[in-house]
């Protein structure tokens, strides 16, 4: 079964500070996917990233994949209130299941 | 249409009743999937239909029973729950061996009384 991890778990930032969140998972996967999820409601895609060395950006949101280190970054720029949420990454094996990590909480404070 | 529609958003049961929950999209997805999830916790799959056949049962109890009457629909007949079985219910789709991902319905917020 192919497992993933995210973290951190819990991440409170300030608004217009940077940070990462890291989504590793244990075996060969070329296809991984962040998604949002807000209180209550459902997931968001976010991102489709289906080739080592993929990036992609929307907003102050950029995600990557390496897929020979089995690990993908959401990274955030300038945070803003708007990004509070839960994000959570999920790969995809050769049965086209989802895997979803932990998820990782953002607050973002002003 | 480019979306899944979950019927009923919210659903309070008793132990004894007997309820579905309904999913339906017109995409042309192969590939429908009902997961639960708990609060601030990831999405836990329970079961796979590919070309309307069950193809994946997570070791689901039998008081969940799926049913996938066409290609469009797919359904989740709920039977005897326990209280630990509130939760978000949420149902997806894709076409099967495509690399899309998943489109998510909104789900339904189940509350076991």
């Amino acid at each position: 079964e192919l497992k993933v991890e995210q973290n951190p778990l819990f991440l409170s930032m300030q608004e217009g500070k940077n940070y990462t969140i890291y989504c590793n998972y244990s075996t060969t996967s070329d296809r991984l996917y962040w998604y949002r999820q807000d209180p209550g409601k459902s997931l968001e895609s976010l991102f489709v990233l289906l080739s080592n060395g993929a990036v992609k950006q929307e907003g102050r949101l950029m995600a990557s994949l390496d897929t020979k280190a089995r690990l993908s970054t959401l990274h955030i720029t300038a945070a803003v209130h708007d990004l509070s949420a839960t994000y959570f990454c999920a790969a995809q094996n050769t049965g086209n299941q989802f895997y979803f990590g932990t998820g990782t909480s953002l607050t973002v404070i002003p | 249409d480019t979306e899944v529609t979950q019927t009923p958003k919210h659903l309070v049961m008793g132990m004894t009743n007997k309820k579905s929950l309904k999913c339906e999209q017109h995409m042309g997805h192969r590939a429908m999937y009902w997961y639960k999830q708990k609060a601030k916790k990831p999405p836990e799959l329970m079961f796979v239909y590919s070309y309307e056949k069950l193809s994946i049962n997570e070791s689901v109890p039998s008081r969940f029973s799926p049913e996938c009457p066409n290609s469009s629909l797919l359904n989740l007949h709920l039977h005897a729950l326990q209280p630990e079985d509130s939760a978000l219910y949420l149902c997806a789709s894709s076409h099967p061996g495509l690399n899309y991902g998943y489109t998510f319905g909104s789900g339904t917020r189940l509350t076991v009384v």
